[in-house]
């Protein structure tokens, strides 16, 4: 599995664009590039997902550069409702049963 | 829209107790899953589970763990015999297809208390 790593938090205000890189050095041909979300005493939820280039839905867009060693969340206009922790998963598409493997996550303390 | 359920929401036992953590899966879906998370770590996979038998388990789901759905809608998690260690929050996910492409769908998670 290819490891990940992600800045352990980051602070920002309401309406502000919030961008969240994750880096993936030894990520493989058939890994994809998954985000996830989590509120305080909740289960995960999945945000978004990518390959390459750009992937954009009505929450957030996903930034894969060509190398696709790294990528990047981005939040658009972020408010308080999204003050969680955000986890960057790489993982084989391909590998049949999967199992999602998380990190510490980035904390994004979102304030007024 | 379907969702994944789980209860009890929180589970006191003494240790050395058997518990048993219930999961709805969203019906549709083949696919399922037992994650923890122990306070203020990160998200641990124990097992997954496809066509009523396990198809994948970490090295935290030992002997004391097994996995059951007994009939079309359930899926357990049962603990044989409870550790102080085991207490954590207990997160049932479903999918509906395999490779991690197919996005897992989580309950809210069963927060369990070993005494």
């Amino acid at each position: 599995l290819a490891k990940t790593t992600q800045p352990i938090s980051m602070d920002s205000y309401e309406g502000q664009e919030v961008n969240i890189t994750c880096s993936h050095n030894n990520i493989a041909t058939n890994d994809y590039i998954t985000w996830y979300q989590q509120f305080p005493s909740q289960g995960p939820r999945f945000i978004i997902q990518g390959y390459k280039t750009k992937v954009t839905n009505e929450v957030a867009s996903l930034f894969i550069p060509a190398d696709r060693k790294s990528s990047t969340l981005s939040l658009p206009r972020v408010s308080l409702s999204d003050t969680a922790v955000y986890y960057c998963l790489v993982g084989d598409n391909n590998s049949g049963y999967s199992t999602l493997t998380f990190g510490k996550g980035t904390m994004l303390l979102v304030s007024p | 829209e379907p969702e994944v359920t789980q209860t009890p929401s929180h589970q006191v036992t003494q240790m050395g107790q058997e518990v048993i953590l219930r999961c709805v899966p969203i019906s549709n879906h083949l696919y399922f899953y037992w994650y923890r998370q122990i306070l203020g770590q990160k998200v641990e996979f124990l097992v997954s589970f496809y066509n009523n038998e396990i198809s994948e388990k970490s090295e935290i789901f030992d002997d004391q763990f097994s996995v059951e759905r007994p009939d079309g809608s359930n899926f357990t998690l049962k603990i044989r015999s409870t550790k102080l260690e085991d207490s954590a929050m207990y997160f049932c996910a479903s999918s509906g297809g395999q490779g991690g492409y197919n996005e897992q769908f989580f309950g809210p998670g069963t927060r369990l208390t070993v005494l």
